[in-house]
């Protein structure tokens, strides 16, 4: 089955800066790559997915990117704010959506 | 909100005990998952129910069981509880019903505490 696994498990960057998060994940067949964020007490929500025919995907100050040969996805916040503190988890999906334990990141004013 | 509903949002109970968490997915989707969030485990899939029959399995535990019913609720039931048990609850729904390539929405959660 999927294993997909995030690294670093916390990330602490300065009001600003940019903010990068790794996913690697096993299955080669996996075809939707979504990543939730979940603020302290919520639930989490969508922020931005890829699918496996796509090696980019912008949204705003948010990016993904896909490598499909390495196996690995990446999140990106540019110009990272407060308000982006949150547990980030990302998600390999092939016959059921699995999820790796997530990151915190932690924005410094 | 996401329009999926959990119920009730805050259980506690003893070891040993059976209780049954309840979901409404949002209207119109047919699919319906439940993750297990711990501390130091993440979001743990644990089944997906699509229109009523079980469509993928994950980590869930014998005591453990789910049924989706025909008007697409779904029900967990969590047997011969133990204090390992105690974590928040998901459900999330979607609109597919084979491989989840589209945005899950989840609820609010139930947070279960075995004493």
């Amino acid at each position: 089955g999927e294993n997909v696994e995030q690294h670093p498990s916390t990330l602490s960057v300065q009001e600003g800066d940019s903010a990068v998060i790794k996913c690697t994940y096993s299955d080669s067949a996996s075809n939707y790559f979504p990543w939730y964020k979940q603020e302290l007490g919520k639930r989490p929500q969508l922020i931005i997915d890829i699918r496996s025919n796509v090696g980019e995907k912008k949204d705003q100050r948010i990016a993904v990117t896909l490598n499909k040969t390495a196996k690995h996805f990446s999140l990106h916040i540019t110009e990272t704010q407060p308000e982006d503190s949150a547990v980030y988890f990302c998600g390999g999906s092939n016959s059921k959506l699995t999820f790796g334990k997530g990151i915190t990141l932690s924005v410094r004013p | 909100d996401s329009g999926v509903t959990q119920t009730p949002k805050h259980l506690i109970t003893a070891t040993g005990q059976r209780v049954t968490l309840r979901c409404s997915p949002r209207s119109g989707d047919l699919s319906v998952y439940w993750y297990q969030q711990s501390l130091d485990q993440g979001l743990q899939f644990l089944i997906q129910y699509y229109n009523g029959e079980e469509r993928a399995k994950g980590n869930i535990l014998e005591r453990f069981s789910a049924q989706q019913f025909p008007d697409l609720h779904s029900e967990l039931n969590l047997s011969s509880l133990e204090l390992g048990d105690s974590a928040l609850y998901f459900c999330a729904s979607s609109a597919t019903g084979g491989a989840l390539n589209t945005e899950a929405f989840f609820g609010q959660g139930t947070r279960l505490t075995v004493v």
